[in-house]
């Protein structure tokens, strides 16, 4: 089915190590972003990008790094992982890049990771 | 204060009961809201867009009030498979363009 696809679900990492997810999405859709969920805060944007080769930085970018080299796949990549980047990191995209109310944010099933 | 707030709950509701929740924002300026459901353990997933002039969608009934910026969400003849936390989430426009911020939900048990 087409959709959104993260990889990988679960991952354990030592403090400063590094790692990518991957996100990947078939359906042509031109805006793509990366949230973080907390428990007791709302989703935030880490990193967004509007189409192939455009990236952006979102409320909370440090640690984290983005590349959008084709239309379907943006990976994030942690560099130097913390304690403080534990947590559920969500893929989402949407058909074109303004919200309005018939574009709205399809997520990936979402990567829990847990840093050590 | 927070750009988006909803009250947390945890609303708990027998089978068949009518539950609302309400949801401010602090963006005057801003243009589309949407409520998302989400699971527990899984992604959000679009339940409804909000419009102006109020929308209905089965048992759902989403309405927007902008003069005292809030939205709410109405759930009629609640279900089990209704269990679930409502995000409520809201487009605005800021200096760096549009920002779309999301609530911390709140969180529906339905109950035998």
């Amino acid at each position: 089915n087409a959709g959104v696809t993260q990889t990988p679900k679960f991952q354990v990492l030592k403090t400063g190590q590094s790692m990518t997810l991957q996100c990947a999405q078939d359906m042509n859709h031109e805006y793509m972003s990366w949230y973080r969920q907390d428990p007791g805060m709302g989703l935030r944007l880490i990193h967004y990008s509007v189409g192939a080769g455009i990236t952006d930085q979102g409320e909370v970018p440090n640690g984290y790094n983005v590349s959008r080299s084709t239309t379907e796949d943006f990976p994030l990549r942690l560099l130097s992982a913390a304690p403080s980047q534990t947590s559920v990191y969500f893929c989402a995209s949407r058909i074109q890049v303004l919200p309005t109310g018939a574009n709205v944010l399809t997520f990936g099933a979402g990567s829990r990771l847990t840093v050590l | 204060r927070k750009e988006v707030e909803q009250d947390p709950g945890p609303f708990n509701v027998p089978e068949g009961a009518t539950v609302a929740f309400n949801c401010t924002y602090s963006n005057s300026a801003s243009q589309s809201f949407f409520w998302y459901r989400q699971d527990c353990r899984k992604e959000p997933k679009l339940l409804m867009s909000v419009y102006s002039s109020g929308n209905e969608d089965g048992r759902f009934t989403a309405q927007l009030n902008r003069a005292s910026q809030y939205i709410s969400l109405l759930i009629r003849d609640s279900k089990l498979s209704d269990s679930a936390t409502y995000l409520c989430v809201v487009n605005g426009l800021t200096g760096g363009g549009n920002k779309l911020t999301f609530g911390t939900g709140t969180q529906l048990k339905v109950e035998l």
